[in-house]
């Protein structure tokens, strides 16, 4: 079975660093862009940025851009989502997801995470 | 502001057809056969329903239709059923400034 099993539930203080996983199985890891989306609490989707775990070419969205780090380590098929120093607007659910196309095209993403809550509270 | 517009809701009656659209500009929406299509059912992930304007994944009912006329999408559910209640977004790559993609704000689906 093709899934992305993402790492667990976060509480987080102002100031903190966070790294979150997402593993993939049942498939080629290194063949698929992985891409990350926000969900804000009652909020719409916002797409972040996609990377290539084959050779970690890596695309942000201009409103993520400086803000969080995509990284993948192909040897464990693991794709992850980090900041440096958490706001309380970061509170958020963080999805990843799978392209439909191997080569990227479409831009569609077929295979979903189950979503990490990430919860950011003095 | 989300760069694609979508209306908030819509409601529909089980077996009625409802349209949403997903209207965007050229350097998105109108320039390019990237469309997707999303569901969203109360705390779950979203679901591909469609991509590239009208293709639908393996397992997605062919109630769930997509279509492009210049710089508005739409997706079309005919046959209307009460598990199709959720919310729904478009996305589109775009052009503007990095290319990169954009949701729609997302359109609440109601089957009265």
């Amino acid at each position: 079975e093709v899934q992305l099993v993402q790492s667990g539930a976060e509480v987080k203080k102002p100031g903190e660093s966070l790294k979150i996983s997402c593993k993939g199985s049942g498939y080629s890891f290194t063949s698929y862009w992985i891409g990350w989306v926000r969900q804000m609490p009652g909020k719409g989707l916002e797409w972040m940025g996609i990377i290539y775990p084959g050779d970690s070419d890596t695309r942000y969205s201009p409103s993520f851009q400086g803000q969080v780090t995509i990284s993948a380590d192909k040897s464990i098929s693991t794709a992850y989502l980090q900041w440096s120093s958490l706001k309380a607007s970061d509170t958020a659910m963080y999805y990843c997801a799978r392209h439909v196309r191997e080569d990227g095209s479409g831009d569609a993403f077929d295979i979903w995470g189950q979503g990490t809550m990430v919860t950011v509270s003095s | 502001q989300s760069a694609l517009t979508q209306p908030a809701s819509v409601s529909g009656s089980p077996g009625q057809s409802i349209t949403i659209s997903c209207t965007g500009t050229s350097s998105d929406v109108g320039g390019y056969n990237y469309v997707s299509w999303y569901q969203q059912h109360p705390g779950k992930a979203p679901k591909l329903m469609i991509y590239e304007v009208s293709n639908r994944p393996s397992g997605v009912p062919d109630r769930f239709s997509g279509s492009k006329s210049g710089n508005t999408a739409s997706l079309t559910i005919s046959g209307l059923q009460a598990e199709d209640e959720a919310d729904y977004y478009c996305s589109s790559y775009t052009s503007s400034s990095t290319p990169h993609v954009v949701f729609g704000g997302g359109t609440k689906l109601t089957v009265l």
